[in-house]
């Protein structure tokens, strides 16, 4: 089953903060972040495992929250650069290469 | 490096052929995806593999075939095109997507009609 993002699309002016946020009804065991830009190939921006870690990346971080099998993403300061589609992709427990992602957030960003 | 190289970039079939979607990668990387990716949608996976040998399926496998060989290769097998699978297909690999992140190739636009 695909994991649930919110919101679908989001649009900032630069220098403005979003928050997209990724909800699986399973269990996980990791929760990856990828952005895509139109036209092209989905990037790999970030890996979550298990126990609760938060990550940073330049000015884009994200958190994940075992117990309530949820992920979010943080963009700070955003740059017209973060513009494209974010994708959330999740690992149900010990499956490995079972990645299932959802539908994607779109983020535009306007000077 | 060349990363993961798929071919070709675009193919239009006429309903009932059959073709293959070629991925390969240089990274020794043991697992690989396919996935499809229709306009406007989130990413499905269709078949993906942990190692020469071994495949599986994934959401969305009818329709098509694959097969592992060798760790680089990993062709995708369209039996018998349908107008349904006009999408863009991406081929992806990594060490480990318990840990790591996925690689994407660039995609091939297919057109079925």
């Amino acid at each position: 089953q695909q994991p649930v993002q919110s919101p679908q699309a989001v649009i900032l002016r630069e220098g403005e903060d979003a928050v997209i946020n990724c909800s699986s009804s399973k269990a996980l065991y990791s929760v990856h972040w990828y952005r895509q830009k139109h036209g092209e190939a989905p990037v790999f921006l970030m890996i979550l495992l298990k126990g609760g870690e938060q990550k940073g990346h330049e000015k884009i971080s994200a958190s994940f929250n075992e117990k309530k099998q949820q992920s979010s993403l943080y963009l700070t300061a955003s740059q017209l650069s973060y513009s494209g589609t974010y994708f959330c992709g999740t690992e149900p427990n010990n499956a490995g290469n079972m990645l299932t992602f959802g539908g994607g957030t779109r983020l535009m960003v306007k000077p | 490096n060349a990363g993961v190289t798929q071919t070709p970039k675009f193919q239009v079939l006429k309903t009932g052929q059959s073709m293959t979607l070629q991925c390969a990668q240089d990274m020794n990387h043991e697992y690989m995806s396919w996935y499809r990716q229709d306009p406007g949608m989130g990413l499905r996976l269709i078949h993906y593999s942990v190692g020469a040998g071994i495949t599986d399926q994934g959401e969305v496998p009818n329709g098509y075939n694959v097969s592992r060989s060798t760790t680089e290769d990993f062709p995708l097998r369209l039996l018998s095109a349908a107008p349904s699978q006009t999408s863009v297909y991406f081929c992806a690999s990594s060490r480990d997507t318990l840990h790591y992140g996925y690689t994407f190739g660039s995609g091939t636009r297919l057109t079925v009609v």
